[in-house]
């Protein structure tokens, strides 16, 4: 089955403790990338990929990090999380620039 | 910059009415549309999606026109279930921003028996 799959789902967490959230995806898209959803704000990229070792900033990527070392992986790296970043994510991925996004089912993060 | 504005939320509706959510969008170039759903708890699922000037996108009874000349791919269903009960987002992918895809703020739609 065509997916993308995050983990974890769900994550509470102290400030400052590193933290990854894992991102795959098995259709060999090219681009990826991972968002942030907020009540009011709607989705913000916070970081992209278009392709192995090629990453961009989103509109929001302050106090996160990522990696693409493989085609099918993204993660997502919050080195000293802050509870500004307690949110919903969703990491996505899709063939190329034309074409729709597919998404994760979102990691609930809370930062205490 | 390229944007979607999409229609203020939230949207009750009784079953069986008609449904329009409006989106607009600016951009430069030849932007694809879509409309993505979100049902509570889950991810965007596509829900449909246009590439190009009077394109129409369908999928399960919703519909959406690209309009260029109004720059609008407004979606609509002509009788709505309690089923369709969600979060409706317009986006707009720009392929000359690399992977910038841009979301309207989302629609919340309550169907109610």
């Amino acid at each position: 089955e065509a997916q993308v799959t995050q983990n974890p789902r769900y994550l509470i967490t102290v400030t400052g403790k590193k933290l990854t959230v894992t991102c795959s995806q098995n259709m060999n898209h090219e681009y990826m990338s991972w968002y942030r959803q907020d009540p009011g704000l709607g989705l913000r990229q916070i970081y992209y990929s278009m392709n192995v070792e090629v990453t961009d900033k989103g509109d929001v990527p302050e106090g996160y990090k990522v990696s693409r070392k493989e085609k099918r992986n993204f993660p997502l790296i919050l080195e000293s999380p802050s509870p500004n970043q307690t949110s919903l994510y969703f990491c996505a991925s899709r063939r190329d620039s034309y074409n729709e996004q597919f998404f994760g089912p979102g990691t609930r993060l809370t930062v205490l | 910059g390229d944007s979607v504005t999409q229609m203020e939320g939230p949207v009750t509706l009784s079953e069986e009415a008609f449904l329009t959510i409006n989106c607009t969008y600016t951009a430069t170039g030849y932007p694809s549309l879509f409309w993505y759903v979100q049902y509570p708890g889950e991810g965007l699922q596509l829900l449909l999606k246009a590439t190009k000037a009077d394109d129409k996108g369908s999928n399960k009874g919703f519909e959406a026109t690209y309009r260029k000349e109004t720059t609008s791919f407004h979606l609509e269903k002509g009788s709505v279930q309690v089923s369709d009960s969600a979060v409706y987002f317009c986006a707009l992918s720009a392929s000359n921003t690399g992977n910038q895809f841009y979301f309207g703020t989302g629609t919340s739609l309550t169907v109610i028996p």
